[in-house]
């Protein structure tokens, strides 16, 4: 089983649809979690910590269940601006800051 | 501006050679880390760094060496001995000992593209 999996899409959607993509991680001492968003051929970029409350920013609303081990992103009023790949993070655990990154998910936004 | 950056953008080398990718960050982070991304892959840890003049091997460590002389700077040398150099080299640094409320985001430089010929 992957540390953290996540479903590689792609997720095609009408401008202004709801999305959501769901993520699972087999390490139950992992404190951190995180959605990075990575356009094509850049570097990751921090969407939003998640936290154990879950929490929103704008658009965004990030949901963390530590009993089924799987965090959400919810993105609602989708951009066109919205299309990007969407990493799942987690942290290793232990006295370090090792973070796993799941493979993505591909979010389309079509006009 | 604060932040991290890596150079060159994109690097070309022959079979046999070692080079150097270059990264700094003026953020003042104590952590580095190094990785390699490939297509349909997720980040691989290549080295990290927690503190000046230490550092530990990732999980694809082989054939790539670092060092940590300064906070600043932590530069991977991709050796002849790395089977499979081609890739997108990201450098990420972070808070080491962060504080309460914050999770120890790294922050990414814009990437090396390094093509083996």
């Amino acid at each position: 089983r992957k540390e953290v999996e996540q479903d590689p899409g792609p997720f095609n959607v009408p401008e202004g649809a709801t999305v959501a993509f769901n993520c699972t991680y087999s390490n139950s001492a992992s404190q951190s979690f995180f959605w990075y968003r990575q356009d094509c051929r850049k570097e990751p970029k921090l969407l939003m910590s998640v936290y154990s409350s879950g929490n929103e920013d704008g658009r965004f609303t990030a949901q963390l269940n530590r009993a089924s081990q799987y965090i959400s992103l919810l993105i609602r009023d989708s951009k066109l601006s919205d299309s990007a790949t969407y990493l799942c993070v987690v942290n290793g655990g232990g006295a370090t800051n090792k973070l796993i990154f799941g493979t993505g998910t591909l979010l389309a936004v079509q006009p | 501006d604060g932040g991290i950056t890596q150079s060159p953008k994109y690097l070309f080398r022959k079979e046999g050679q070692n080079v150097t990718l270059s990264c700094e960050q003026n953020l003042n982070h104590d952590a580095m880390y190094w990785y390699r991304q490939d297509p349909g892959q997720g980040l691989r840890l290549i080295y990290y760094s927690q503190i000046v003049n230490d550092f530990q091997k990732g999980d694809i460590a082989e054939g790539y060496s670092v060092s940590r002389e300064k906070k600043e700077s932590f530069p991977l040398t991709v050796t002849s001995a790395q089977k499979n150099p081609t890739a997108f080299y990201l450098c990420a640094s972070s808070i080491e000992a962060p504080l309460e409320g914050h999770y120890n985001e790294q922050f990414f430089g814009p990437g090396t593209r390094l093509t083996v010929l």
